[in-house]
């Protein structure tokens, strides 16, 4: 079955930066797309970024664009989400996800990190 | 991008039906069949349950259902068990430039 593990996630001051990664198995990881998304504590959740499967697109939520770099290494199965000058309203847990099929859904999601930007 | 609009809550007995809207715009719910819907049960991951306005994913049971008329799309739970109450979202893409929007999330309370 479809397994996605994130790590990374903690507490870092206004304008610092922080790297997640998510593991995957359970599915042929190098076919199919991933997403980031957030959920700010009480809120709904909210798309950051997408990269295709072979990383020849990348797409970025408005509020992130510039900030934040997502990125894959298919041997290794697993997709990273660099996050630099981060704002206290990046606060959240974020997921990563498998696009569905088709590809406009979230298909399964991993458990979450945790990213609190606090002084 | 404002999020789509979603009651509250919702609530009803175990067996019967209840129905969630989501409200958005011909730049999003109406302008494309990608509606999909989430449940989210407390300090769990989303999982989804409708995707393209009304298909639901293998493993889903067939209480769930959606529709779409015009920029409203629809989530019906029908037969309520206790295991439905959690917070449902809606999400819909919204082309190339915003990519995808989510509703403000119904928690549903099984009475």
């Amino acid at each position: 079955q479809v397994q996605l593990v994130e790590s990374g996630g903690g507490v870092v001051q206004p304008g610092g930066s922080l790297r997640l990664s998510c593991s995957a198995s359970g599915f042929t990881f190098s076919t199919y797309g991933m997403h980031w998304l957030r959920q700010a504590p009480g809120k709904e959740p909210q798309w950051v970024a997408f990269i295709r499967y072979d990383s020849s697109d990348k797409y970025y939520a408005n509020s992130v664009q510039g900030r934040f770099t997502i990125s894959r290494d298919n041997s290794k199965n697993t997709l990273d989400l660099q996050m630099n000058s981060l704002r206290v309203e990046d606060t959240a847990v974020y997921f990563c996800a498998k696009e569905g099929t088709p590809v406009t859904n979230f298909a399964s999601w991993g458990q979450g990190a945790l990213v609190t930007v606090s002084a | 991008q404002s999020a789509l609009t979603q009651p509250r809550s919702v609530s009803g007995s175990p067996g019967q039906s209840v129905t969630i809207s989501c409200t958005g715009t011909s730049s999003d719910v109406g302008g494309y069949n990608s509606v999909s819907w989430y449940r989210q049960h407390p300090g769990k991951a989303p999982k989804l349950m409708i995707y393209d306005v009304s298909k639901r994913p293998s493993g889903v049971p067939d209480r769930f259902s959606g529709s779409k008329s015009g920029n409203t799309a629809s989530l019906t739970i029908s037969g309520l068990q206790a295991d439905d109450e959690a917070d449902y979202y809606c999400c819909s893409y919204a082309g190339r430039y915003t990519h995808y929007v989510f509703g403000t999330g119904t928690e549903v309370t099984v009475l």
